[in-house]
């Protein structure tokens, strides 16, 4: 059973601070990560992905993989209130699909 | 470029009808999805298209989902017949190649049966 766990949250951060999102997922053979972010009501908004170990920065994001751990996480810098919304891991294995976390609830505190 | 295209945006059907979504990907995407998401939780595929064939559908009800994407390019997901269970968000996604590639959502299709 491939899964994809992430803490259901809500996470809650002041202004400014940084964001700290988690996930692991189960499947060894999973070779692609995307963060998704989610508003409420709206469809998935690709925002991050990464395939090899390490940081992966843009803007304000940063993901972070380590396979040996199964376990990617997505920073958020300077996080700002436009920021609350929901977080989606993903996590793919070559052609097979993409097996979707439950999201983590983010809200960042003016 | 255009994003990923979907009607209806809302429907509002009773159990036991059938129902139809549509969906034209971003120009140039072979790879088309259907997923299912249900309030709370990530979404579910339900089909995946590479071109006009059918390369994962093990989680498709296939006594009562049924999905066609005849020339590559637009597809349907049709519902028949619905259930209570079937109310989620059906939404369409497609990628440049396989699963392993970024993936671009449309809008989804808000379904509530009653």
């Amino acid at each position: 059973q491939k899964e994809v766990e992430q803490n259901s949250g809500p996470l809650s951060v002041p202004e400014g601070a940084i964001a700290s999102l988690n996930c692991t997922y189960s499947d060894r053979g999973s070779q692609s990560f995307f963060w998704y972010r989610q508003y409420s009501g709206k469809s998935p908004e690709l925002i991050m992905f990464i395939y090899s170990n390490g940081d992966k920065e843009d803007g304000r994001f940063t993901a972070q993989l380590n396979k040996a751990s199964q376990y990617v996480s997505l920073l958020i810098r300077d996080s700002q209130p436009s920021d609350s919304a929901t977080y989606l891991c993903a996590a793919g294995i070559g052609a097979n699909n993409l097996f979707f976390g439950t999201g983590t609830r983010l809200t960042v505190i003016p | 470029e255009a994003g990923v295209a979907q009607s209806p945006r809302y429907k509002i059907i009773e159990k036991r009808q059938s129902v139809a979504f549509w969906c034209n990907p971003i120009s140039g995407h072979a790879t088309l999805y259907w997923y299912q998401q249900i309030l709370g939780q990530g979404p579910k595929l339900l089909i995946q298209f590479q071109n006009n064939g059918v390369v994962d559908d093990s989680q498709l009800p296939k006594d009562r989902f049924s999905a066609e994407r005849l020339k590559g390019v637009d597809s349907t997901l049709k519902i028949q017949p619905a259930k209570l269970e079937d109310s989620a968000v059906y939404l369409c996604a497609s990628s440049l190649v396989g699963t392993g590639s970024e993936q671009y959502f449309g809008p989804g299709t808000r379904l509530t049966v009653t």
